[in-house]
């Protein structure tokens, strides 16, 4: 059984430019939501999506945008990269129907994201 | 806003019993207490979940007490595997942009 699976594993930007970070949810997950981990902190909430549309958001910047395709994966795009957009990016999938009230989400290894 | 406060590093050996406090003041009636683990360089793994009293799977216990603004999350005979940070989280599904990582409790089991 595959879990969350994200690529690239590791990417190097600079300043202005765009990047896309994919993420293939874990099998019968139709829920995937990504994260924000600087070092030293905890990962913090960027969005998630269910049913192709982004149905939460955290206190980020229209910068960071998504999408999630009929498939369930899902793409995080950030545009006009800032120094301070280096972090892991993590990927986390869930099954929406799943209960108790907080599904547990199943994470990816992440995206290991550097700008010069 | 959800927040929770955890101490940022423990020490303990190999074989001892390790647990680990997070504080919720402000924890809402539909709540649920969260607890992940992370090691270096992977994303957080779930470790437990509960509403109040007594949870228990196969490798952990998690403690709320009656009024739910605190839990602890128990760890029986940790081994040098356990080493890693641990997060505690409060929220429902439908406020995942109110939960709050936070620092984590950085565990470091010695031999």
């Amino acid at each position: 059984d595959a879990g969350v699976t994200q690529s690239p594993t590791h990417l190097i930007k600079t300043r202005g430019q765009q990047v896309t970070l994919r993420c293939s949810p874990k099998s019968g997950h139709d829920t995937v939501s990504w994260y924000q981990q600087a070092l030293g902190q905890g990962p913090q909430f960027i969005f998630q999506y269910y049913e192709e549309e982004e149905r939460q958001r955290g206190n980020f910047p229209d910068r960071f945008s998504g999408h999630q395709f009929p498939n369930y994966s899902s793409e995080l795009n950030v545009n006009a990269l800032l120094l301070g957009d280096s972090a892991l990016y993590l990927c986390a999938s869930s099954l929406e129907v799943a209960g108790p009230p907080v599904n547990e989400q199943f994470f990816g290894p992440g995206t290991r994201l550097t700008v010069l | 806003l959800a927040k929770t406060t955890q101490p940022i590093s423990m020490d303990s050996y190999e074989g001892q019993e390790v647990n680990i406090t997070c504080s919720h003041n402000n924890i809402a009636t539909n709540d649920y207490i969260t607890w992940y683990q992370q090691f270096p360089s992977q994303g957080p793994r779930f470790i437990i979940q509960g509403y109040k009293t007594k949870v228990t799977n196969e490798v952990a216990s998690l403690f709320i007490p009656a009024d739910r603004k605190s839990s602890t999350l128990s760890l029986p005979r940790v081994s040098l595997s356990d080493t890693a940070v641990y997060y505690c989280l409060v929220g429902t599904k439908t406020s995942y942009d109110k939960v709050i990582f936070g620092p984590g409790t950085s565990l470091s089991v010695i031999p």
